[in-house]
């Protein structure tokens, strides 16, 4: 496609269920990356994909969250159990996945848990 | 482990004026470094890649520099016009580890007519 695209645009739930975030990066884009971005901050590493493995999950905040890229194209995030604390806008990238090139970010799922 | 900073936190300038956001990094060993924009309630949007080679990018009104040695980068917004207003964020890849991208908490911009 055109430019990395994410899907729910927002996704409003209730404490205690289970979601899934969605996204397509560019076609090609061998990187794709999933941040979460509270108000006022910047974001917030996740989970990086080098094709369909995870390189780094290291910013995965506990077991709840878990994410998948089985073709190495569209990934899927997915949060179990969620709580008040999980609201944010998920933000998801992508990029050709050598260190020196640009990334391109989606519009951002936002996800408030009520 | 890297850390970045952004000064200002925010900013407030008339419409014409000149000015600079500054961008520090603690580990100078980068691959990249990159400039976003950020509309409220919106998706980043890339404005300049600097590679860890490179000193400087410009596009259109906007010019960013590197200077890798001393952890600092600088965007610099020509004539800024109401449009600029946003917050702006930079953010780089450091060698010998994850390629992932660490970012600071932004300059919020202000241009007012």
């Amino acid at each position: 496609g055109a430019g990395v695209s994410q899907t729910p645009s927002n996704k409003v739930t209730e404490k205690g269920k289970y979601v899934e975030l969605r996204c397509d990066p560019i076609s090609g884009h061998t990187a794709l990356y999933w941040y979460r971005q509270s108000l006022g901050q910047g974001p917030e590493f996740l989970i990086y994909f080098q094709g369909t493995g995870a390189a780094d999950d290291s910013g995965l905040p506990n077991d709840r969250f878990f994410a998948v890229r089985p073709e190495g194209s569209v990934s899927t995030l997915k949060i179990q159990r969620t709580e008040r604390g999980d609201s944010a806008v998920y933000l998801c990238a992508s990029s050709w996945g050598a260190g020196n090139t640009e990334a391109f970010f989606g519009q951002g799922t936002r996800l408030t848990v009520v | 482990k890297q850390e970045v900073t952004q000064i200002p936190a925010a900013l407030s300038v008339p419409e014409g004026e000149n000015l600079v956001l500054n961008c520090s990094f603690t580990d100078s060993a980068i691959y990249n470094l990159q400039w976003f924009r950020q509309d409220p309630g919106k998706g980043l949007t890339s404005l300049l890649l600097i590679q860890s080679s490179q000193r400087e990018q410009t596009s259109g009104r906007l010019n960013a520099s590197l200077d890798k040695s001393s952890g600092r980068s600088t965007l610099y917004i020509a004539a800024s016009q109401p449009g600029d207003s946003a917050t702006y964020l930079c953010a780089v890849i450091t060698q010998g580890g994850s390629e992932k991208l660490v970012f600071g908490k932004g300059t919020k911009l202000t241009v007012n007519p």
